[in-house]
């Protein structure tokens, strides 16, 4: 059964600081992965997809690789801001059109 | 502009009552999903449906009860046999490009 793990938890950064959060899956057979941010009481806000046949994807500050073969994936926001201040959650799609299946997230906060 | 509207944003429900959360896109997807949000548990799949009038059991089914009578639809019923409702829930929508969420419902028992 896949199962997805993000590391750390939890993360405090002075604002400008360049980070990245990790992500791990136990079953290398994926369609796709997708980074998503959620505000406080909110809904999720996808971020980056990544489709199985490629490596990264970049928005902005934001940029995720894909590293199927070691059951990888990073996100890496640059030069961080406290509006970056939210929890990141990252998932894995089996196989078209299934369900997401996700990581616990890690809330990260950015003080100014 | 296209979009998940779920309704209500909050909900009390009281002990032995069902309660229907409602989930509308108009985005013209066919596959469409409720989860379940716990603190500290992650995102937990309640129902799926990938097509109108078909649906399957995700991993916390029990106590649950969904439909797709519609293309544009896919209400949740939390019954009384769903013994802990209190949590926050998410439905979203889905095509091969990626997922939609809506905006949530928190539903508490009193």
């Amino acid at each position: 059964k896949q199962e997805v793990t993000q590391i750390p938890a939890a993360l405090s950064v002075p604002e400008g600081e360049n980070l990245v959060l990790n992500c791990s899956f136990t079953d290398s057979a994926i369609y796709n992965l997708q980074w998503f941010r959620q505000d406080p009481g909110k809904g999720l806000t996808s971020l980056l997809l990544i489709q199985s046949s490629q490596r990264e994807q970049t928005s902005g500050r934001l940029n995720a690789s894909l590293d199927k073969s070691s059951g990888r994936s990073t996100l890496y926001i640059a030069a961080s801001q406290p509006g970056d201040s939210a929890t990141y959650l990252c998932a894995v799609m089996a196989g078209a059109g299934t369900a997401l299946i996700f990581g616990k997230g890690t809330t990260l906060s950015v003080s100014s | 502009d296209g979009g998940i509207t779920q309704s209500p944003k909050y909900l009390f429900r009281k002990e032995g009552q069902n309660v229907t959360l409602s989930c509308e896109q108009n985005l013209n997807h066919d596959a469409m999903y409720w989860y379940r949000q716990d603190p500290g548990q992650g995102l937990r799949l309640i129902y799926y449906s990938q097509i109108v009038n078909d649906f399957q059991k995700g991993d916390i089914a029990e106590g649950y009860s969904v439909s797709r009578e519609k293309k544009e639809s896919f209400p949740l019923t939390v019954t009384s046999a769903q013994k802990n409702p209190t949590a926050f829930y998410l439905c979203a929508s889905s095509t091969l490009l990626g997922y939609t969420f809506g905006s949530g419902t928190r539903l508490t028992v009193v």
